[in-house]
């Protein structure tokens, strides 16, 4: 089992440039997540996932927008990248309820010049 | 509305030493309470969890976490800190749908 993949790792965009990260988790997972990190600020919750074809806004999310077409995967999609953007993006998978433990991707890590 | 806060920004320890780190947390319902690591460069990995029972609970690597509904509390211990333990702590309140991080607390250890 691979658990919880993110492509690409690392990416350096121009503002205004657009870009897809993606998600992808072997262990049938039904919800998904992503989350943003920066410094001090903890993991603020982006867009989640309760289950295939269905999308919903966490915390922060706009300038983002997500897609879960397969079970298995779940795009964040920027279309105009700011450099207010320019953070590690984690994603993030649990089984059912979102009390059950998360599963991290190793992240992402984006820098908007 | 859900919120965890977490107090201490940054503690440095010494190598044997003992930890606690503090967690309180805001949430309506009988919460769900995770403590997560993040060791450099990785993603998050959880430590333990509380749902219900018994108060305190135990997790990977030795660290020990006590819920007190009176005081919203969720403190993470453990008894003799490794060098290996030098990361960053985070814990998290869940609701039914969505999980909610405290801004985390980096560990340092001083051999």
């Amino acid at each position: 089992n691979a658990g919880v993949t993110q492509t690409p790792k690392f990416r350096v965009l121009k503002t205004g440039q657009s870009m897809t990260l993606l998600c992808a988790q072997d262990m049938n997972h039904e919800y998904m997540y992503w989350y943003r990190q920066d410094p001090g600020m903890g993991l603020r919750l982006i867009h989640y996932s309760v289950g295939e074809g269905t999308t919903a806004k966490g915390e922060v999310p706009d300038g983002y927008n997500v897609s879960r077409l397969k079970k298995q995967n779940f795009l964040l999609g920027l279309e105009s990248a700011a450099p207010s953007q320019t953070s590690v993006y984690f994603c993030a998978s649990s089984p059912v309820l979102a009390g059950e433990t998360q599963y991290f991707g190793p992240g992402t890590r984006l820098l908007v010049l | 509305a859900q919120s965890v806060t977490q107090p201490d920004i940054h503690i440095t320890v010494s190598e044997g030493a003992s930890l606690e780190l503090r967690c309180n947390y805001s949430y309506g319902a009988t919460p769900y309470l995770f403590w997560y690591v993040q060791s450099p460069g990785q993603g998050l990995q959880l430590l333990l969890k509380y749902f219900s029972g018994d108060t305190l609970v135990q997790g990977i690597k030795g660290f020990e976490a006590e819920f007190k509904r009176s005081q919203s509390s969720f403190n993470l211990r453990k008894p003799s800190v490794h060098w290996s333990d030098a990361a960053e702590y985070f814990c998290a309140v869940a609701s039914y749908d969505k999980v909610i991080f405290g801004p985390g607390t980096s560990l340092s250890v001083i051999p």
